[in-house]
């Protein structure tokens, strides 16, 4: 079965440049989540969706960041303009649970380096 | 805000040792979840406790609850290389968010 798809797996940009981030949930999952993944600041969660809606985008750093998931397969977070302290791991994760505390199903990440 | 601390931040020993890997916090979770995570991969899902002073088996691996749902613990035995991964817990906190703690960056040799 295939789990949760992100693309791209790996991303150089320059400042100021927009970055798409895209990913595909497990089918029948219907929470999505958007994790950033930093040395300093470890594992933290920007925006969740449940059934398609966001839920909760108060880990969502800056204007600059945004979130969309239009339908049940795709979602994308978009970061315009970046910069270089953007540059992290973005997960994306799925679940059953209508919660954002049930299990959490990973991607395997879009590496982002923005110079 | 509710912070999950673990230690060690990172461990590298022998194939053969047994080590613990803890996860402190001064706030109480409704439950944990451990998660491991290897190079350029996602975390994984390895186990959920609910009720405080539950231990849970996975083979080699013992989890534990702290009785006051502050803390947790993760004890290998025998690690293998495979072993070798960073290791997350992550709480589920009053406000219903998953917060993930600091991470173990566990390097098991052969």
């Amino acid at each position: 079965d295939a789990g949760v798809i992100q693309s791209p797996r790996h991303e150089v940009t320059e400042m100021g440049q927009e970055v798409t981030l895209r990913c595909k949930p497990i089918s029948g999952h219907n929470s999505l989540f958007w994790y950033r993944q930093t040395m300093m600041r470890g594992l933290e969660l920007l925006i969740y969706f449940n059934n398609n809606v966001p839920i909760d985008d108060s880990g969502m750093p800056e204007d600059r960041f945004s979130a969309k998931m239009p339908n049940a397969s795709f979602s994308t977070l978009k970061i315009q303009p970046s910069e270089p302290r953007d540059s992290a791991v973005y997960f994306c994760a799925s679940s059953t649970d209508s919660h954002s505390t049930g299990e959490l199903f990973f991607g395997e990440g879009s590496r982002l380096t923005v110079l | 805000t509710q912070l999950l601390e673990q230690s060690p931040q990172f461990l590298s020993i022998q194939e053969g040792e047994n080590l613990t890997v803890y996860c402190n916090s001064s706030s109480v979770f409704s439950s944990l979840q451990w998660y491991r995570q290897e190079p350029g991969e996602g975390p994984v899902l390895l186990v959920t406790v609910v009720t405080g002073g539950e231990v849970k088996k996975l083979k080699r691996l013992t989890f534990q609850f702290g009785d006051a749902r502050k803390d947790s613990s993760l004890h290998i035995t025998a690690a293998q290389p495979g072993d070798t991964g960073l290791y997350l817990c992550a709480g589920e906190s009053i406000t219903d968010k998953l917060i993930f703690g600091t991470g173990t960056r566990l390097q098991v040799f052969p």
